[in-house]
């Protein structure tokens, strides 16, 4: 089965600074696609970020983009000229390249952001 | 696009009674939803996958009888939580995927259920 590490539950960080989120995974698959979301307080849950393991080139969407080491299985988040709009709790996903298959997802990291 | 939306967005109710939540894909066609649970502070932990028009999926440990999920349309599915006890309170979530939209491996996730069973 797979599995989704998240090991920083808590990052800080301050207005217009940079951030990277940690997130590492197992898996014996080799087709495959990361995600990284965003619950806000409101609790709805937003794609930032994703990612197809076929391909090399890291994805970016405006501020936030990955770095993906597939040999590491790891796949971190950096977000640039970090926003208060950005804290929330961020969850890395997993999902198999079959068809229709669930997300497995880590155990979150809450990022505050400070003036 | 890719808009999914949840009715209702809170629900309080006594235990015993049973309490349906709806999931709605608004501007695609949903071939196959998700419904999670989510406690504070928590992940979202899968209940079940259902695809339209056939029977849903359970996880391990997850009650079918006692959560049942329909999905009728491609832009409809519903969650009934059937004699609702409080331990049954939480936060349900459901998403959606289809192969037209994102490629079909992107979830899109509705804004949730606050069930509070007293």
């Amino acid at each position: 089965a797979q599995t989704v590490t998240q090991s920083q539950p808590e990052m800080s960080v301050q207005e217009a600074e940079t951030v990277t989120l940690s997130c590492t995974y197992d898996t014996s698959e080799s087709d495959y696609y990361l995600f990284w979301y965003k619950q806000p307080p409101s609790r709805q849950m937003i794609l930032v970020i994703r990612q197809e393991a076929y391909k090399q080139q890291n994805a970016t969407e405006n501020r936030f983009s990955v770095n993906f080491q597939k040999a590491a299985k790891s796949f971190s988040l950096k977000i640039s000229d970090s926003q208060l709009g950005d804290a929330a709790m961020y969850f890395c996903a997993y999902r198999s390249g079959e068809d229709a298959s669930k997300l497995t997802f880590g155990t979150g990291t809450r990022l505050q952001v400070t003036l | 696009g890719a808009v999914v939306s949840q009715h209702p967005s809170r629900v309080i109710c006594k235990s015993g009674t049973s309490v349906k939540i709806e999931c709605r894909s608004l501007d695609f066609q949903a071939t196959t939803m998700f419904w999670y649970r989510q406690f504070p502070k928590k992940s979202l932990m899968l209940m079940a996958t259902s695809n339209e028009g056939s029977k849903a999926t359970y996880e391990q440990g997850v009650e079918k009888d006692k959560f049942l999920i329909n999905h009728a349309s491609l832009t409809l599915s519903t969650l009934t939580v059937t004699s609702a006890h409080p331990e049954d309170s939480s936060f349900y979530i459901c998403s959606a995927s289809s192969p037209l939209q994102g490629g079909g491996e992107t979830q899109y996730f509705g804004p949730g259920t606050r069930l509070l069973v007293l």
